[in-house]
């Protein structure tokens, strides 16, 4: 029933390590994102797809890098986690430019 | 490119109103509003397309003037359940804009008894 899910919900790893997270929406929406969310609570956009096909790749590090096997999953691996990493990471997914439709977030902590 | 927001924080009462404006320096063709509580994902509050038009959600309404290229959003008789952080996203014109919602920096908003 859930329209988009992400998991993990929680990640905890240490430094130098690599990690993914997933998500994937059931509303048969055609753009999904990844947005990161700082202690200051700013998001900032950081990859959007529109029909698998890559939007917009924000100034991230190269060692962010989105995955979308097809219109209904969105992944993130990261590697080499730096302490900066450390953030609520959201997914979301949208019909083109209408209304976003959010997971309900990874909260990644590097240690 | 991002949005701003103003005021960065709001303290009311109960019954009190609110604006919170959103301000872009490029042309908009949409200005997106969503609510976010503590530990939980924004949710989609309200979208103004270019026009002009003003909409109303509850005691939650929200107008988006294109020319001055702003929105502002207006929380008339707060009530508890309104606390939260809100944030104004906007696509610039252009079809090539797809996908690319930038949010301004939030407006947190606390309402108490």
């Amino acid at each position: 029933d859930t329209a988009v899910s992400q998991t993990p919900k929680y990640l905890v790893t240490q430094m130098g390590n690599d990690k993914s997270i997933k998500c994937e929406q059931n509303l048969g929406h055609d753009t999904m994102y990844w947005y990161k969310q700082d202690s200051k609570k700013f998001l900032k956009i950081m990859f959007s797809y529109n029909n698998k096909e890559l939007i917009i790749n924000e100034t991230v590090p190269n060692r962010f890098s989105p995955k979308s096997p097809d219109k209904a999953h969105l992944n993130l691996h990261i590697n080499s986690l730096e302490l900066g990493d450390s953030a609520v990471y959201f997914c979301a997914s949208s019909l083109s430019n209408s209304p976003l439709h959010f997971g309900n977030g990874t909260r990644l902590t590097v240690t | 490119q991002q949005p701003v927001q103003s005021p960065q924080a709001v303290i009311l009462r109960e019954g009190e109103d609110a604006v919170i404006n959103c301000s872009s320096s490029k042309a908009l063709y949409s200005v997106h509003w969503y609510r976010q509580k503590h530990g939980e994902a924004p949710v989609f509050l309200m979208i103004l397309l270019k026009g002009g038009e003003q909409k109303g959600h509850d005691k939650i309404s929200a107008s988006f003037n294109e020319k001055k290229q702003q929105s502002s959003l207006y929380l008339t008789a707060s009530q508890l359940s309104y606390s939260g952080t809100y944030f104004c996203g906007t696509f610039r014109e252009g079809s090539s804009n797809t996908g690319k919602l930038i949010f301004g920096q939030g407006t947190t908003l606390q309402v108490k008894p």
